[in-house]
């Protein structure tokens, strides 16, 4: 079982303000992965991350971008948060080979207002 | 169409029943398959996941596999209460771009009454 950490796990902000989400694993995990999701919806991949100064963009067009520097952290930040981003955001993590089971973090509910 | 097919449910079963959870998906290559478990306001927990076709039992869960038939399933004996909950199926496609991401389905829900 891998040792995730997500903070904040709540936040309510206003509108324009440059939020930074973060994600932590202890696992030595190669792969990391952000997702959205809305109350009784599906989750949607938005950012995943192979390893250091490896990111991707997921299925979910995301203004949100994300860096790698360290194996074990992997952040997100929106630059300029709105209403429409309010959503549970949720980190996950997985090691390089065999099934690639992914691991996920406690969460982050955004409320922007 | 949608790489991983749920039904949503909502699906309703007794304490003590056995709970069907099913899934399909759509790449044929498709190599690992993922039961996970989402508590109202939670995140997804893992239950099991199997990669050969057959049964794989832990404990009150059953996953199937049946790659000719693309779908998997998952079996739940002796439902209990506490088991109501979203089950989400995840599935490892075959692509090389994308080695290593799952794709979900929407999660069936489950409640199972008293």
């Amino acid at each position: 079982e891998a040792d995730i950490y997500q903070t904040p796990r709540y936040l309510v902000i206003g509108t324009g303000k440059k939020i930074t989400l973060e994600c932590s694993q202890t696992m030595g995990h190669d792969k990391m992965y952000w997702y959205q999701q809305d109350p009784g919806m599906e989750l949607h991949l938005i950012h995943y991350s192979y390893g250091v100064n490896s990111t991707e963009k997921g299925d979910l067009s995301s203004e949100s971008t994300v860096s790698r520097i360290r194996t074990e952290h992997f952040p997100l930040t929106l630059e300029s948060a709105r209403p429409s981003h309010t959503s549970q955001y949720l980190c996950a993590s997985s090691i390089n080979r065999g099934t690639d089971t992914q691991y996920f973090g406690p969460g982050t509910r955004l409320t922007v207002l | 169409q949608k790489e991983v097919e749920q039904n949503s449910g909502p699906l309703s079963v007794p304490e003590g029943a056995i709970a069907s959870l099913n899934c399909t998906y759509s790449d044929r290559g498709s190599q690992s398959f993922f039961w996970y478990r989402q508590y109202s306001g939670k995140s997804p927990e893992l239950i099991m996941f199997i990669y050969s076709n057959g049964d794989k039992e832990d404990g009150r869960f059953t996953a199937q596999l049946n790659k000719a038939s693309q779908y998997v399933s998952l079996l739940i004996r002796d439902s209990q209460p506490s088991d109501s909950a979203t089950y989400l199926c995840a599935v490892n496609p075959s692509r090389g771009s994308t080695l290593g991401r799952l794709y979900f389905g929407r999660g069936t829900q489950l409640t199972v009454w008293p």
